[in-house]
């Protein structure tokens, strides 16, 4: 079965600090791993990767991936209360064309 | 449209009526996604279609749940005899089909099954 798993389920820090987020993942046949921010309820698209050790980068957001160890970072600098949403992990499966998602990193920033 | 739109925002049923959803994507995008969120949890597929036909339908729970796209644009996911565990936010979202997985999503239609 499909399995995406993120970590921490929770975190809560204050305002400028950085952050890491986890995601680890075994599935059939991998084609993608995308990063998602939901604040409210539309989860809204942050990074694609699909090759092993490029950084991706927008602004204080990095993420990259390690397809040897099956799992993803992404990093956020010099957070913002903006930050505080939850942070979904997913996968597309190669022919499938379906993502499968994590539970999701539930990030609270405050002031 | 400029981005993914679902309606009704909010639905409050009770056990064992009927209930449809309606996603309306992103012009062009040929490729359209039901998915089911419970709360603390990530999105659970449910459906995939590319234009009209159901392409992929291995997430749909049970033959109570049916989605259709008749005309490769709107699409309507319906669920009949709802239960109390249906009580979920359905999202739906859309691509180019390009098969790199960016997906658009829709604010949710939000079901409570009272």
């Amino acid at each position: 079965e499909d399995k995406v798993v993120q970590s921490p389920l929770s975190l809560v820090v204050h305002e400028g600090d950085t952050v890491t987020l986890n995601c680890s993942y075994e599935v059939t046949n991998f084609r993608s791993l995308l990063w998602y921010k939901q604040e409210k309820k539309a989860p809204t698209f942050l990074f694609m990767l699909t090759s092993s050790g490029i950084e991706k980068k927008s602004g204080r957001l990095s993420s990259i991936l390690d397809k040897k160890e099956l799992f993803s970072i992404l990093n956020i600098t010099a957070t913002q209360t903006g930050d505080s949403a939850i942070y979904l992990c997913a996968v597309l499966i190669q022919g499938a064309q379906k993502l499968v998602f994590g539970q999701g990193t539930r990030l609270t920033i405050n002031p | 449209g400029a981005g993914v739109s679902q309606t009704p925002s909010n639905k409050v049923t009770e056990k064992g009526k009927y209930v449809e959803l309606r996603c309306d994507p992103i012009s062009g995008h040929t490729a359209l996604y039901w998915y089911r969120q419970s709360l603390g949890q990530g999105p659970e597929f449910l459906i995939y279609f590319q234009g009209t036909g159901a392409a992929d339908d291995s997430g749909l729970p049970n033959d109570r749940f049916f989605a259709v796209r008749p005309e490769g644009s709107v699409s309507t996911l319906k669920i009949q005899r709802t239960e109390r565990g249906d009580s979920a936010v359905y999202l739906c979202a859309s691509s180019s089909g390009t098969g790199h997985g960016e997906l658009f999503f829709g604010e949710g239609s939000r079901l409570t099954v009272l």
